[in-house]
């Protein structure tokens, strides 16, 4: 069955690094999204992109984050200067139109620690 | 701004035991309600309701919509250990690009 894949399953920075996150959406999947969960907290939305454009993004996703589409396959999440607060889980996420957008396929995570 | 408020935040019973897990919402222009599985780590699709009273069901799971009442339930008969997880709901309103706004979850623990 397919699913979605996420790299690396831990990643361990230094506050101010800049960090990539990657992903393999489905691949007849169109909608692309990336959520967050602190320790212990809510999943938090971040953003949705299709098209090879933000189609929607909440207050988190400031100018310290962006996130591309650089080939048919990889979608990431870049964080520029990273803070002790990104601490958290991040998901990726996928659908497509034929499922319904909101029917969304998580990805197992990537574990990010700030140190 | 969404709420999503689960009820309760966290129940333990035996093998074989029925589970009601609650969902309450309150969103602008709702478009439909989903619920997830989250083991260690990723939340696995279970339902995806949009209207009311038309119960989803896979296998020893089922769930319902009430839109008039603004919640959902999520049922779970002859509970096995295989279970145990926590279990999100989120919602979407009809103006959003698929932004899923989750509820705290409900911690689901099955003895045998």
């Amino acid at each position: 069955e397919p699913e979605v894949t996420q790299t690396p399953s831990h990643q361990v920075t230094q506050m101010g690094q800049e960090v990539i996150l990657r992903c393999v959406p489905i691949s007849n999947h169109l909608y692309f999204y990336w959520y967050r969960q602190i320790l212990g907290q809510k999943v938090e939305f971040l953003v949705s992109f299709y098209n090879n454009e933000i189609s929607e993004k909440s207050e988190i996703f400031d100018d310290q984050f962006s996130v591309e589409r650089p080939d048919g396959s990889n979608f990431t999440l870049k964080i520029r200067s990273t803070k002790l607060e990104d601490s958290a889980m991040y998901f990726c996420a996928s659908s497509d139109p034929s499922g319904g957008r909101d029917t969304q396929y998580f990805g197992p995570g990537t574990r990010l620690t700030v140190l | 701004e969404d709420k999503v408020v689960q009820s309760p935040l966290s129940l333990v019973v035996h093998e074989g035991d029925t589970v009601t897990l609650n969902c309450s919402y309150e969103v602008t222009n709702f478009r439909s309600l989903l619920w997830y599985k989250q083991e260690k780590k990723a939340p696995t699709f279970l339902f995806m309701l949009t209207s009311s009273g038309i119960e989803k069901k896979s296998g020893r799971l089922s769930s319902i919509l009430d839109k008039k009442e603004l919640f959902s339930i999520l049922n779970i008969t002859a509970t096995q250990t295989g279970d145990s997880a926590v279990y999100l709901c989120a919602v979407v309103r009809g103006t959003s690009y698929g932004k899923l706004t989750f509820g705290q979850g409900t911690i689901l623990t099955v003895h045998p």
